[in-house]
């Protein structure tokens, strides 16, 4: 089945721009989604089709896709948006894959 | 609002049996796919299964075919999986998650808050 690849972690200073990749086969042919996930809570989605963002989601949250690697975009980190950003898409095998998981840390 | 709220987890022994239920409200339940993810202590998530909007399609994840039936009952605004033949390997926190997109690009918004499934002795 299809794999995705993400950093385990990521880390950077308030203010700073963190970016999360997530790699797979030809990617930039799929449709990549992300979600944050902070500790004891549910997975919640930042970003969808790669680039939308659902409705109350700050716009310092952004995606692109293209090749290989898929890439979440944070801009002006706040320690608040220290959790785990996990990527997904849906496998022609009907199927949903996410990748492994990477941990964003705010110094 | 729109809300998932799963229940039915629980502490089971290898080879026991299990039926977790998600309640959905705040939406036409009947109108989306709909699937379970689930996420072993302090591991990444893994989507399970899911089911179409009329209970006539449902894929799973290979792990657990043979073994997990996922089922819903609209007239209750209802999903469920049903867990046989259950293995360590299957303790996890198992979320509800609705599907969005279509067929070739789906994703899943929002989230219940979960229910854990222990297997063990």
């Amino acid at each position: 089945s299809y794999v995705l690849t993400q950093p385990p972690s990521v880390s950077v200073a308030p203010g700073q721009t963190a970016r999360i990749t997530c790699g797979g086969n030809n990617i930039g042919s799929k449709s990549v989604h992300w979600y944050q996930q902070k500790p004891g809570q549910a997975p919640v989605l930042v970003v969808y089709d790669d680039s939308d963002r659902p409705s109350g989601i700050p716009e310092r949250f952004s995606g692109s896709n293209s090749g290989n690697t898929a890439t979440l975009t944070i801009s002006r980190v706040e320690a608040g948006d220290e959790a785990d950003y996990y990527c997904q898409v849906w496998d022609s095998s009907s199927e949903g894959v996410f990748g492994g998981g990477t941990k964003l840390t705010v110094l | 609002e729109v809300q998932l709220v799963e229940s039915g987890g629980g502490l089971v022994q290898p080879g026991g049996s299990l039926r977790l239920s998600c309640a959905a409200s705040g939406f036409t339940f009947s109108s989306y796919w709909m699937s379970w993810v689930r996420q072993a202590p302090g591991k990444g998530l893994e989507w399970v299964a899911n089911i179409k909007q009329d209970g006539s399609e449902k894929y799973y994840v290979d792990s657990v075919k043979g073994r997990f039936t996922i089922s819903r009952d609209n007239a209750k605004n209802s999903l469920y999986l049903q867990m046989n033949s259950l293995r360590a390997e299957d303790t996890a926190v198992y979320y509800c998650a609705r599907d969005q997109g279509d067929v070739y690009a789906k994703w899943f918004d929002p989230w219940g808050q979960g229910t854990l499934v222990t297997v063990s002795s």
